[in-house]
Order: structure tokens, then sequence, then C-alpha cells
């Protein structure tokens, strides 16, 4: 079955410089969510997008953008990064009208230097 | 808001044996779902169990099971016959039922080990 494909899976950057990480969500499935993992940490959710539509919010700092295109792919935009912006990145999916499970991405795995 | 609970950062099991992870949480709705997510070494966010709160029946996947009281906001899972692979960081998740507010907020985790 088709799983949730995040990319890159690595990705090492310098403080101040910019990421971009994709999410493509299992077929079929409508919205997505943003998780992001620091170290020891449990997942702490960023934000969500629903049939293209940003769905709800949380606590996703203002240097971070989202937005899911038609093809319903997502891409979390982070700007200015900072040290503490390390973390694992997670996506989800889930179908609105299914058994309401979101489903995780392998996750992209952030280094700031 | 919501918040999870679980009390319980380390447990250990022998193999083959049963052992319970605990979670509470606290809510003012009436409807939610519940998940037990396992996160093995890779980091991979797996779907053990979920609970619908309107559902009074314990969920059950083959050897992890639940025990939901939902007076009390509690929310146990139940692994039997522990094998070398439960082993990882077990999250409770809590979801609300209303529409535009389907985040997961998690517990701390609790991380299980599997002795041989």
């Amino acid at each position: 079955a088709a799983g949730v494909i995040q990319s890159p899976r690595h990705l090492i950057k310098e403080k101040r410089e910019t990421a971009t990480l994709k999410c493509y969500p299992i077929p079929r499935h409508d919205t997505v969510y943003w998780y992001q993992q620091g170290p020891g940490q449990d997942p702490q959710f960023l934000i969500s997008f629903y049939e293209k539509m940003q769905s709800d919010k949380g606590s996703i700092p203002d240097r971070f953008s989202a937005q899911q295109f038609s093809d319903y792919h997502s891409e979390l935009n982070m700007s200015s990064l900072e040290l503490g912006d390390s973390a694992l990145y997670f996506c989800a999916s889930s179908l609105s009208t299914g058994g309401h499970e979101q489903f995780f991405g392998p996750g992209t795995r952030l280094t700031v230097l | 808001a919501q918040t999870v609970t679980q009390s319980q950062p380390e447990m250990s099991v022998q193999e083959a044996e049963t052992v319970t992870l605990s979670c509470t949480y606290d809510t003012s709705e009436s409807d939610y779902y519940l998940f037990w997510y396992k996160q093995p070494p890779s980091r991979q966010m797996i779907l053990v169990i979920r609970q619908e709160a309107y559902k009074q029946q314990n969920a059950t996947e083959n050897r992890f099971s639940v025990n939901f009281q939902k007076a009390a906001k509690s929310f146990s899972l139940k692994i039997s016959d522990s094998q070398l692979g439960d082993a990882a960081m077990y999250f409770c998740a809590y979801r609300s039922s209303n529409f535009g507010n389907e985040k997961l907020t998690f517990g701390t985790g609790t991380r299980l080990t599997i002795i041989p």
C-alpha cells in the first residue's frame, strides 16, 4: 500500500539559511499535517491543510510557512534557520471521511549547524 | 486545551510476558479519538491502535488491547506475549472530533524495553 512520502530524508543547513521540506500524502487523502519532534521530545503540531486550505495552526514560528498544492502535496518552508530548528519533521495524512487515523511519513531530519 | 499525560518514562518486560502502559488525558469534549503510536529506533511513527470515545467496547489489535475508562479519562495499552520487536517509544495521542481541530496532541512517551 502507498505510504506518505517525504523528501529529503536528511538535510543539513547553516544558521540563517532556508530549507524546504516536501510531503506527498497517501493518494486520495485530503488532509495533511506537519509535526516537529525535537530530540527526546514528543511530536508537536505545526500546521494542517484540508483540501488545499489551511485548517489549523499550532506552534509554528513566523519564520515558517507552508502550503498545499493542487496535486495535494505540501511544502514546509523554513527561513532564517536557527540551531533550535534542528529536529525531525513529520508529515502525516488522513482521509476526513475515513477512520480518522493519521498516517505518518518517515520524517525529514533537519540539522542546523 | 487538551493535555495527555504518560507517567511512566520507561518500562521493561520479559519477552513473552504482558505489560501495560498508562495514559491519562484531560478534555472538556465528549467526543474524541485516542491513539497509541509506536516509534522504534528508526523513528518512524507507527499507529498501533485507536479508540473512539463514543464506543464502550475496548479496541483490540492482535496482541495489543486498550483499557478505555472514559469517566476516569484513562487509556492504557496492554501488550501481550511481548516480542523483541515491540521495543520502542510508545506515545499516547488525543484527537478532537471537531472539524478543523484534528491535530494530534501527544503525551511525552514511554520507552519500552524487552528483556530476552
